[in-house]
Protein backbone atom coordinates (compact mmCIF):
# COMPACT_ATOMS: atom_id res chain seq x y z
CA UNK A 1 0.00 0.00 0.00
CA UNK A 2 0.95 3.58 0.00
CA UNK A 3 -0.37 7.14 1.84
CA UNK A 4 -0.70 9.72 -1.08
CA UNK A 5 -1.53 13.52 -0.05
CA UNK A 6 -3.20 15.58 -2.26
CA UNK A 7 -3.60 19.21 -1.34
CA UNK A 8 -5.86 21.17 -1.12
CA UNK A 9 -8.12 19.24 0.32
CA UNK A 10 -10.72 21.24 -0.72
CA UNK A 11 -11.07 25.13 -2.07
CA UNK A 12 -13.19 27.73 -3.11
CA UNK A 13 -12.32 29.35 -6.71
CA UNK A 14 -13.90 31.62 -9.08
CA UNK A 15 -14.77 31.26 -12.44
CA UNK A 16 -12.10 31.56 -15.21
CA UNK A 17 -9.76 30.98 -12.68
CA UNK A 18 -6.94 28.09 -12.73
CA UNK A 19 -6.18 25.70 -9.72
CA UNK A 20 -3.39 23.37 -9.54
CA UNK A 21 -3.75 20.10 -7.30
CA UNK A 22 -1.13 18.08 -5.71
CA UNK A 23 -0.37 14.41 -5.71
CA UNK A 24 2.47 13.04 -3.37
CA UNK A 25 2.97 9.30 -2.85
CA UNK A 26 5.28 8.23 0.05
CA UNK A 27 6.83 5.34 -2.01
CA UNK A 28 7.80 5.04 -6.06
CA UNK A 29 4.57 3.67 -7.93
CA UNK A 30 4.22 2.30 -11.38
CA UNK A 31 0.98 4.12 -12.28
CA UNK A 32 -0.41 7.14 -11.13
CA UNK A 33 -3.91 8.16 -12.02
CA UNK A 34 -6.72 11.07 -12.06
CA UNK A 35 -10.47 10.49 -11.60
CA UNK A 36 -13.17 12.74 -11.43
CA UNK A 37 -15.76 12.34 -9.32
CA UNK A 38 -18.88 14.66 -9.80
CA UNK A 39 -21.63 15.33 -7.11
CA UNK A 40 -23.21 12.15 -6.22
CA UNK A 41 -21.74 9.80 -9.15
CA UNK A 42 -19.14 7.28 -9.70
CA UNK A 43 -15.98 7.67 -10.63
CA UNK A 44 -14.43 9.11 -14.33
CA UNK A 45 -11.08 8.55 -15.12
CA UNK A 46 -9.43 11.80 -16.64
CA UNK A 47 -6.21 11.18 -17.64
CA UNK A 48 -3.16 8.66 -16.91
CA UNK A 49 -0.04 10.32 -15.63
CA UNK A 50 2.90 9.24 -17.49
CA UNK A 51 6.39 10.25 -15.69
CA UNK A 52 8.58 12.18 -18.22
CA UNK A 53 5.99 12.35 -20.84
CA UNK A 54 2.78 13.56 -21.79
CA UNK A 55 -0.10 12.70 -19.80
CA UNK A 56 -2.87 9.98 -21.50
CA UNK A 57 -6.02 11.53 -21.84
CA UNK A 58 -9.55 9.50 -22.10
CA UNK A 59 -12.12 10.89 -24.22
CA UNK A 60 -13.84 13.80 -22.83
CA UNK A 61 -10.58 15.13 -21.52
CA UNK A 62 -8.28 17.79 -22.89
CA UNK A 63 -4.83 18.24 -22.04
CA UNK A 64 -5.31 22.33 -22.42
CA UNK A 65 -8.43 21.85 -19.56
CA UNK A 66 -6.74 19.44 -17.75
CA UNK A 67 -2.89 19.50 -17.93
CA UNK A 68 -1.15 17.33 -15.99
CA UNK A 69 2.42 16.89 -14.62
CA UNK A 70 4.29 14.07 -13.48
CA UNK A 71 7.88 14.77 -12.99
CA UNK A 72 9.21 11.66 -10.85
CA UNK A 73 7.44 8.57 -10.02
CA UNK A 74 6.15 9.83 -6.86
CA UNK A 75 4.45 12.89 -7.79
CA UNK A 76 1.82 14.31 -9.86
CA UNK A 77 -0.18 17.53 -10.52
CA UNK A 78 -3.34 18.29 -11.89
CA UNK A 79 -4.68 21.76 -13.39
CA UNK A 80 -8.24 22.28 -13.69
CA UNK A 81 -8.03 25.29 -16.19
CA UNK A 82 -10.40 28.28 -17.03
CA UNK A 83 -13.22 27.04 -14.33
CA UNK A 84 -16.53 26.98 -14.72
CA UNK A 85 -19.19 26.19 -12.04
CA UNK A 86 -19.49 22.52 -13.70
CA UNK A 87 -15.85 21.45 -12.83
CA UNK A 88 -17.17 21.63 -9.34
CA UNK A 89 -16.42 17.73 -7.90
CA UNK A 90 -14.21 15.60 -6.23
CA UNK A 91 -10.63 14.98 -7.95
CA UNK A 92 -9.39 11.82 -6.88
CA UNK A 93 -5.12 10.73 -7.16
CA UNK A 94 -4.67 6.90 -7.63
CA UNK A 95 -1.77 4.97 -8.21
CA UNK A 96 -0.77 1.23 -8.99
CA UNK A 97 1.93 -1.09 -8.83
CA UNK A 98 0.02 -3.27 -11.87
CA UNK A 99 -1.83 -5.33 -9.53
CA UNK A 100 -4.36 -4.05 -10.66
CA UNK A 101 -5.68 -2.56 -7.60
CA UNK A 102 -6.04 1.07 -6.76
CA UNK A 103 -4.72 3.80 -3.79
CA UNK A 104 -6.62 6.40 -3.59
CA UNK A 105 -6.11 9.81 -2.06
CA UNK A 106 -8.69 11.46 -0.19
CA UNK A 107 -9.44 13.49 -2.88
CA UNK A 108 -9.48 17.32 -3.58
CA UNK A 109 -13.45 18.63 -3.13
CA UNK A 110 -13.38 21.80 -5.84
CA UNK A 111 -16.75 24.39 -5.65
CA UNK A 112 -16.25 26.89 -8.29
CA UNK A 113 -18.49 29.84 -8.25
CA UNK B 1 -16.50 -2.51 -24.26
CA UNK B 2 -16.09 -3.28 -20.75
CA UNK B 3 -18.47 -2.20 -18.16
CA UNK B 4 -19.85 -2.77 -14.59
CA UNK B 5 -23.57 -2.92 -13.82
CA UNK B 6 -24.46 -2.13 -10.08
CA UNK B 7 -27.84 -2.31 -8.69
CA UNK B 8 -29.33 0.88 -8.10
CA UNK B 9 -28.95 2.27 -4.28
CA UNK B 10 -29.96 3.97 -1.63
CA UNK B 11 -30.03 0.46 0.07
CA UNK B 12 -31.39 0.81 3.64
CA UNK B 13 -31.00 -1.48 6.43
CA UNK B 14 -31.39 -2.44 10.17
CA UNK B 15 -28.36 -3.37 11.71
CA UNK B 16 -28.04 -7.12 12.14
CA UNK B 17 -29.91 -7.50 8.27
CA UNK B 18 -28.42 -9.48 5.59
CA UNK B 19 -26.80 -7.29 2.56
CA UNK B 20 -26.30 -8.35 -1.18
CA UNK B 21 -25.51 -5.66 -3.75
CA UNK B 22 -25.10 -7.17 -6.74
CA UNK B 23 -22.84 -6.39 -9.62
CA UNK B 24 -22.13 -7.63 -13.34
CA UNK B 25 -19.81 -6.67 -15.74
CA UNK B 26 -19.06 -6.99 -19.33
CA UNK B 27 -15.60 -7.51 -20.03
CA UNK B 28 -13.24 -9.46 -22.97
CA UNK B 29 -10.71 -11.70 -21.36
CA UNK B 30 -10.20 -12.17 -17.73
CA UNK B 31 -10.69 -9.02 -15.94
CA UNK B 32 -9.65 -8.97 -12.26
CA UNK B 33 -12.89 -7.67 -9.76
CA UNK B 34 -13.00 -4.99 -7.07
CA UNK B 35 -15.12 -3.81 -4.54
CA UNK B 36 -14.22 -0.71 -3.38
CA UNK B 37 -15.74 1.46 -0.44
CA UNK B 38 -15.89 5.35 0.55
CA UNK B 39 -16.99 6.26 3.93
CA UNK B 40 -18.51 9.42 4.30
CA UNK B 41 -15.26 12.25 3.68
CA UNK B 42 -12.92 9.81 2.88
CA UNK B 43 -11.20 8.81 -0.42
CA UNK B 44 -11.92 5.51 -1.55
CA UNK B 45 -10.38 2.40 -0.35
CA UNK B 46 -10.50 -1.46 -1.45
CA UNK B 47 -13.02 -3.17 0.54
CA UNK B 48 -12.08 -6.90 -1.31
CA UNK B 49 -10.33 -8.46 -4.53
CA UNK B 50 -10.64 -11.69 -7.22
CA UNK B 51 -8.32 -12.29 -9.65
CA UNK B 52 -10.16 -15.52 -11.21
CA UNK B 53 -13.15 -17.28 -11.82
CA UNK B 54 -14.20 -19.10 -8.15
CA UNK B 55 -11.83 -17.01 -6.44
CA UNK B 56 -13.43 -15.40 -3.05
CA UNK B 57 -12.47 -12.08 -1.81
CA UNK B 58 -13.55 -11.40 1.70
CA UNK B 59 -12.69 -8.74 4.09
CA UNK B 60 -14.56 -7.18 7.59
CA UNK B 61 -17.40 -9.53 7.15
CA UNK B 62 -17.85 -9.08 3.41
CA UNK B 63 -17.41 -11.25 0.86
CA UNK B 64 -18.04 -11.68 -3.19
CA UNK B 65 -17.22 -14.49 -5.52
CA UNK B 66 -16.23 -14.13 -9.36
CA UNK B 67 -18.64 -15.77 -11.13
CA UNK B 68 -17.31 -16.44 -14.83
CA UNK B 69 -20.80 -18.07 -16.22
CA UNK B 70 -23.07 -15.44 -14.85
CA UNK B 71 -20.62 -12.69 -15.09
CA UNK B 72 -21.19 -11.53 -11.62
CA UNK B 73 -19.39 -10.10 -8.71
CA UNK B 74 -22.12 -9.98 -5.73
CA UNK B 75 -21.02 -8.63 -2.55
CA UNK B 76 -22.51 -9.71 0.68
CA UNK B 77 -22.73 -9.59 4.27
CA UNK B 78 -24.04 -11.60 6.76
CA UNK B 79 -25.15 -9.24 9.68
CA UNK B 80 -24.44 -5.25 8.93
CA UNK B 81 -23.41 -2.18 11.03
CA UNK B 82 -24.23 1.22 11.39
CA UNK B 83 -20.37 1.50 10.60
CA UNK B 84 -20.53 -0.11 7.05
CA UNK B 85 -23.29 2.90 6.08
CA UNK B 86 -20.93 3.94 2.70
CA UNK B 87 -20.85 3.91 -0.95
CA UNK B 88 -19.75 0.86 -2.38
CA UNK B 89 -18.77 0.58 -6.19
CA UNK B 90 -17.73 -2.41 -8.46
CA UNK B 91 -14.63 -2.48 -10.63
CA UNK B 92 -12.97 -4.19 -13.02
CA UNK B 93 -9.26 -3.89 -14.18
CA UNK B 94 -7.36 -6.12 -16.77
CA UNK B 95 -3.67 -7.19 -16.15
CA UNK B 96 -1.39 -4.78 -15.87
CA UNK B 97 -3.03 -2.49 -13.59
CA UNK B 98 -4.18 -0.28 -16.85
CA UNK B 99 -7.91 1.61 -16.64
CA UNK B 100 -10.25 0.80 -14.13
CA UNK B 101 -13.54 0.64 -14.93
CA UNK B 102 -16.03 1.51 -12.06
CA UNK B 103 -19.88 1.22 -11.54
CA UNK B 104 -22.49 4.00 -10.83
CA UNK B 105 -21.98 3.20 -6.76
CA UNK B 106 -24.31 1.91 -4.55
CA UNK B 107 -25.25 3.63 -1.45
CA UNK B 108 -25.92 1.83 1.84
CA UNK B 109 -27.80 3.42 4.97
CA UNK B 110 -27.69 0.96 8.24
CA UNK B 111 -30.21 1.95 10.59
CA UNK B 112 -29.90 1.28 14.57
Amino acid sequence: SAVISQKPSRDICQRGTSLTIQCQVDSQVTMMFWYRQQPGQSLTLIATANQGSEATYESGFVIDKFPISRPNLTFSTLTVSNMSPEDSSIYLCSVSWQTGELFFGEGSRLTVL
Amino acid sequence: GNSVTQMEGPVTLSEEAFLTINCTYTATGYPSLFWYVQYPGEGLQLLLKATKADDKGSNKGFEATYRKETTSFHLEKGSVQVSDSAVYFCALTHTGGFKTIFGAGTRLFVKA
